[in-house]
């Protein structure tokens, strides 16, 4: 039980692009998501948090405009990152927040975005 | 803020034992524990809560002092396959289950 898919596992794009990361609860209910970036070797920095049918809860310093999350229903979440650039390239990493087993996050297999 | 692991990197011989510790300057309602191969995803491996209650991994034991703020986890007679590296994440209360990682313990066992 708890598994969490991301798609796609890995995507290049061109600067000034948009790219969109989806995160999926396969075998339960997520009403809660979270969004994370991963630099190598590096630790998981949240992005922000995810709640089914409201907006989306930004950390300092992660611009709402760059970085748009919707999570649309109790088992999707997505992230696009608008008018990508280099410095956006990075590993992406979803998790989703099971509340009815161990209260825990379980993380989606990642997502490496490259911008050229 | 982000909690603070020790030691930042480990290498065991097969069978050895480890200690991989958590300390967090903010009280703490619940310490999880990760372990990330490269490229892989973070697999859950325990989640310690305030009161003592522990949940997760069979062959892995951990420690939650909450008057200390600080969890540490216990690698027994590690395996190969236990190298990776290991990252706790602390929740507060009221934060709706948002958990801030440490910066990563690398642990190699090696044959």
């Amino acid at each position: 039980g708890a598994v969490v898919s991301q798609h796609p596992s890995w995507v290049i794009c061109k600067s000034g692009t948009s790219v969109k990361i989806e995160c999926r609860s396969l075998d339960f209910q997520a009403t809660t998501m979270f969004w994370y970036r991963q630099f190598p070797k590096q630790s998981l920095m949240l992005m922000a948090t995810s709640n089914e049918g409201s907006k989306a809860t930004y950390e300092q310093g992660v611009e709402k405009d760059k970085f748009l999350i919707n999570h649309a229903s109790l088992t999707l979440s997505t992230l696009t990152v608008t008018s990508a650039h280099p410095e956006d390239s990075s590993f992406y990493i979803c998790s989703a927040r099971d509340y009815q087993g161990i209260d825990t996050q379980y993380f989606g297999p990642g997502t490496r975005l490259t911008v050229l | 803020q982000q909690p603070v692991q020790s030691p930042q990197a480990v290498i065991l011989r097969e069978g050895e034992d480890a200690v991989i510790n958590c300390s967090s300057s903010k009280a703490l309602y619940s310490v999880h524990w990760y372990r990330q191969k490269h490229g892989e995803a973070p697999v859950f491996l325990m989640i310690l809560l305030k009161g003592g209650e522990q949940k997760g991994h069979e062959k892995i034991s951990a420690s939650f002092n909450e008057k200390k703020q600080q969890s540490s986890l216990y690698l027994t007679a590690s395996q190969l396959s236990y190298s990776g590296t290991y990252f706790c994440g602390t929740s507060v209360y009221n934060q709706g289950g948002k958990l801030i990682f440490g910066q990563g313990t690398e642990l190699s066992v090696k044959p």
